[in-house]
């Protein structure tokens, strides 16, 4: 069976500070993709990244960077610069599979950043 | 530019009653899901489909039905609803070839908020 887990349930920060948020993930598989998602308060899901159990590269757009480390379990997903506007719930998922909708999705991060 | 489309985006139940959440998409996905999505928890799988006329249990199926008879519509149907069944629910759809997950972008709908009294 797998398992996410983001440990942070809540943070807060001010504008500007840099933010990162863990995610930890388990498997036995050897091929599997790992999923960000943001949910604003408006409630809707947004896909973020996919990342391939094969290609650890570190992935940079825009303010949004992510580091995944197999050794570690590691997806862990970071803000530069935030704004008011990241202020959302942000959800790490895992898929073991080609169905990326049929995912394990942690409990989810609340982020809030104050003016 | 419609993406994913779910009704009601409201609705209150009596304990027993039935009723459909309707969704449905115009990006020719193969694939469609739905999920639930109690407070402070992370979206689980109640249903999905790998196309018309194909569906399967995800983690949580019980006390729900869908069926896919379109490759746009994928209509998730409470038979007697409880108040365990109030939640957030979510449809969403993505394109995969199987082979494995390239470009494989998941689109959701707005969610739809249940209260089952």
């Amino acid at each position: 069976a797998q398992k996410v887990t983001q440990a942070q349930t809540e943070i807060s920060v001010v504008e500007k500070e840099d933010v990162t948020l863990d995610c930890v993930y388990e498997t036995r598989d050897t091929t599997y993709y790992l999923f960000w998602y943001k949910q604003p308060p408006s409630g809707e899901l947004v896909f973020l990244i996919r990342r391939n159990s094969f290609d650890e590269q570190n992935e940079i757009s825009g303010r949004y960077s992510w580091n995944f480390q197999k050794s570690t379990s590691s997806f862990n997903f970071t803000i530069t610069a935030s704004q008011v506007v990241d202020s959302a719930v942000y959800f790490c998922a895992l898929s073991v599979n080609t169905n990326a909708g049929k995912s394990t999705f942690g409990d989810g991060t609340t982020l809030t950043v104050k003016p | 530019n419609a993406g994913v489309t779910q009704t009601p985006k409201f609705r209150i139940l009596k304990i027993g009653q039935s009723m459909t959440l309707q969704c449905t998409q115009d990006m020719n996905h193969n694939y469609m899901y739905w999920y639930r999505q109690d407070p402070g928890m992370g979206l689980k799988l109640i249903y999905y489909s790998v196309g018309a006329g194909i569906t399967d249990k995800g983690e949580v199926p019980n006390g729900y039905n869908v069926s896919r008879s379109t490759t746009e519509d994928f209509p998730l149907r409470l038979e007697l609803a409880a108040p365990s069944q109030t939640s957030v629910y979510f449809c969403a759809s993505s394109y995969s070839t199987g082979a494995q997950i390239s470009g494989n972008t998941i689109y959701f709908g707005e969610g739809s908020w249940l209260t089952v009294v």
